[in-house]
């Protein structure tokens, strides 16, 4: 059974300051997904991460993926508030039956002043 | 380009009462959707993959006689919550692929349903 695990669960940040969120899977998968959440609403695709070693960057997120350790990375520069969300990375079971998302729990951002 | 639509964004019924929701796929055609029920501060879980002209697959643990699900075009999937109860209250996503499952999801805007 494919596992998918962030940490952390909760982040709380000062603006201004990086970090990293980690996305670790159980098995065997080059195709990983990040997407943002906000509160009551549905998911927004923020990168989609096709093969070993891509990276992609989109203002102060960039997103990395290790097929290899099975990992892949969320790192936030210089934070500002509009960027508290909750973070969710999928992995594409395409391998499997019929391409289905599992989803890991996500990660709760909150930028403070 | 790939937008999802969902109808309707919030619904509130009573205990008993069967609900219904559409997927729309606006501008491509969507041969699987998959719809999602998430509860709050809870992650995403898959309840069924739905191909068009096809029954559904439904996750371990989701009742299928519950859950009515129908793909009967490529642009429209249903989800009917019948005999709903209050547990049955989350938020219901949902998205759709095009044609191989080598490509990506598009996720709809979601629907909060609360059963009283």
């Amino acid at each position: 059974e494919l596992k998918v695990e962030q940490n952390p669960l909760f982040l709380s940040m000062q603006e201004g300051k990086n970090y990293t969120i980690y996305c670790n899977y159980s098995t065997t998968s080059d195709r990983l997904y990040w997407y943002r959440q906000d509160p009551g609403k549905s998911l927004e695709s923020l990168f989609v991460l096709l093969s070993n070693g891509a990276v992609k960057q989109e203002g102060r997120l960039m997103a990395s993926l290790d097929t290899k350790a099975r990992l892949s990375t969320l790192h936030i520069t210089a934070a500002v508030h509009d960027l508290s969300a909750t973070y969710f990375c999928a992995v594409d079971t395409y391998g499997g039956s019929q391409g289905n998302l599992i989803f890991g729990k996500g990660t709760k951002l909150s930028v403070k002043p | 380009g790939a937008v999802v639509s969902q109808h309707p964004s919030w619904v509130i019924c009573k205990s008993g009462t069967s609900v219904k929701i559409e997927c729309r796929s606006l501008d491509f055609q969507a041969t699987t959707m998959f719809w999602y029920r998430q509860f709050p501060k809870q992650s995403l879980m898959l309840m069924a993959t739905s191909n068009e002209g096809s029954k559904a697959t439904y996750e371990q643990g989701v009742e299928k006689d519950k859950f009515l699900i129908n793909h009967a075009s490529l642009t429209l999937s249903t989800l009917t919550v019948t005999s709903a109860h209050p547990e049955d209250s989350s938020f219901y996503i949902c998205s759709a692929r095009e044609r191989d499952a080598y490509n990506e999801q598009f996720f709809g805007p979601g629907t909060r349903l609360t059963v009283l």
